[in-house]
């Protein structure tokens, strides 16, 4: 199984929400990634889970809050965002360990809209 | 740090015609060198990949070989198809665990 899944596939939610977005893979994989991808862009990375602990926070918001519950579940919680948080969520997986690190495999992604 | 520059598209094709998609990087030390792909509505794939000077990585057709003299890594394919036309980014890594991104070209392919 190489695969990631995302859910859900698309969510709109107004300013004042709470929402969760949900990651998952079955590869055995120890490092678990959250990116943010607007239109004709490349993903911007925002946290890097390592063997469930937080390794990387690229400066969020802390209206974006992440959690691993195990190794094969990444959630997203998001309170209060903004119109301009609007964009495709993606999650990925990697091996920790060296090269393995950078090849990454990714979900479907997540299309948030807010209003 | 690092980072990948890439031609700018959208690149459009005919179907059969031959691919060339530039990527060159700025690094310190022997990165690691990636292409990725990703089709209309989905996540990003890994295509192929090329760790020192002078490898070639390849799949499904594309070829890229890391260049060290001239820092490219540019991404070919001999016969494009229809079901080709998607985003490719160009990627490297780096010391702090990061992929670094091009901006990504988009390919569009008529039969």
């Amino acid at each position: 199984d190489t695969e990631v899944t995302q859910t859900p596939k698309h969510l709109v939610m107004g300013m004042t929400n709470k929402k969760s977005l949900k990651c998952e893979q079955h590869m055995g994989h120890r490092a678990m990634y959250w990116y943010k991808q607007k239109a004709k862009k490349p993903p911007e990375l925002m946290f890097v889970y390592s063997y469930e602990k937080l390794s990387i926070n690229e400066s969020v918001p802390s209206r974006f809050s992440p959690e691993c519950p195990n190794s094969s579940l990444l959630n997203l919680h998001l309170h209060a965002l903004q119109p301009e948080d609007s964009a495709l969520y993606l999650c990925a997986s990697s091996n920790q360990e060296g090269l393995a690190a950078f090849e990454q495999y990714f979900g479907p992604g997540t299309r948030l809209t807010v209003t | 740090g690092n980072s990948v520059t890439q031609m700018e598209g959208p690149v459009t094709l005919s179907e059969e015609a031959f691919l060339t998609i530039n990527c060159t990087y700025t690094a310190t030390g022997y990165p690691s060198l990636f292409w990725y792909v990703q089709y209309p509505g989905e996540g990003l794939q890994l295509l192929l990949k090329a760790t020192k000077a002078d490898d070639k990585g390849s799949n499904k057709g594309f070829e890229a070989t890391y260049r060290k003299e001239t820092t490219s890594f540019h991404l070919e394919k001999g016969s494009v198809q229809v079901s080709d036309s998607a985003v490719y980014f160009c990627a490297c890594s780096s010391n702090t665990g990061k992929l670094i991104f091009g901006q990504g070209t988009t390919l569009q392919v008529k039969p």
